[in-house]
């Protein structure tokens, strides 16, 4: 049963510290996605990347976060240096974007608190 | 820009009845609509996809609705159970890149 993997699913940092979460997309999909989900703001796009090519970033705050595809097999989402505003769920999703019916499958997500 | 709105928050019904969740848009240029549910501390999970030349999808005691004109959608859920117990999310596709525009959910509640 193929699933998108995050690691770590928890994670509790002082702010200023650096803040690195991992995404395994799902083997063979060609899109991938990161959300991040508040009580206020509910879910929000931060960035999503086609082939490992990243398509759209305009969701993430440019200064602090940033979003690779080093590998199909591992995408990454860095935030440095991390606020207490940054404390969230952050979720990966991938998916085979072919045609107008295909989905996301969504990670369990890692609950990021910064102090 | 588009804004996706679900109402009510919160729901919370005996075991047994029916019911609707309602999602509205104010773009009704859409690519395509999803519902998704989430369990507490999981990720998502996705139900129904309608893609915008479709009026409605069912999956067993699911049916999702959409009228594009109007800017809604409606998810149907037949003979609740406790199970069924989640957050349902409503989110519109504007285009083939996928992007996902979220309303803020229904938490639903079943009571035995």
């Amino acid at each position: 049963d193929a699933r998108v993997t995050q690691t770590p699913r928890h994670k509790v940092t002082e702010m200023g510290q650096e803040v690195t979460m991992r995404c395994q997309p799902i083997l063979g999909h060609n899109t991938v996605f990161w959300y991040r989900q508040t009580m206020m703001q509910g879910l929000e796009l931060l960035a999503y990347f086609r082939n490992r090519a990243p398509l759209d970033d305009s969701g993430m705050p440019k200064d602090r976060f940033s979003a690779e595809m080093p590998d199909a097999t591992l995408a990454t989402l860095k935030i440095q240096p991390s606020e207490p505003r940054d404390s969230a769920v952050y979720f990966c999703a991938s998916g085979l974007v072919r045609v107008s019916t295909d989905t996301q499958y969504f990670g369990p997500g890692t609950r990021l608190t910064v102090l | 820009k588009q804004e996706v709105t679900q109402i009510p928050a919160a729901l919370s019904v005996p075991e047994g009845e029916n019911l609707v969740l309602n999602c509205s848009f104010t773009d009704s240029a859409i690519y395509n609509l999803q519902w998704f549910r989430q369990d507490p501390g999981k990720g998502l999970t996705s139900l129904l996809l309608i893609q915008s030349s479709q009026r409605e999808q069912t999956s067993g005691r699911l049916n999702a609705s959409l009228d594009k004109s109007s800017g809604r959608s409606t998810l149907y859920i037949a003979a609740s159970q406790p199970g069924d117990s989640a957050t349902y999310l409503c989110a519109v596709i504007m285009d083939s890149n996928y992007q996902l525009i979220w309303g803020a959910g229904t938490k639903l509640i079943i009571k035995p």
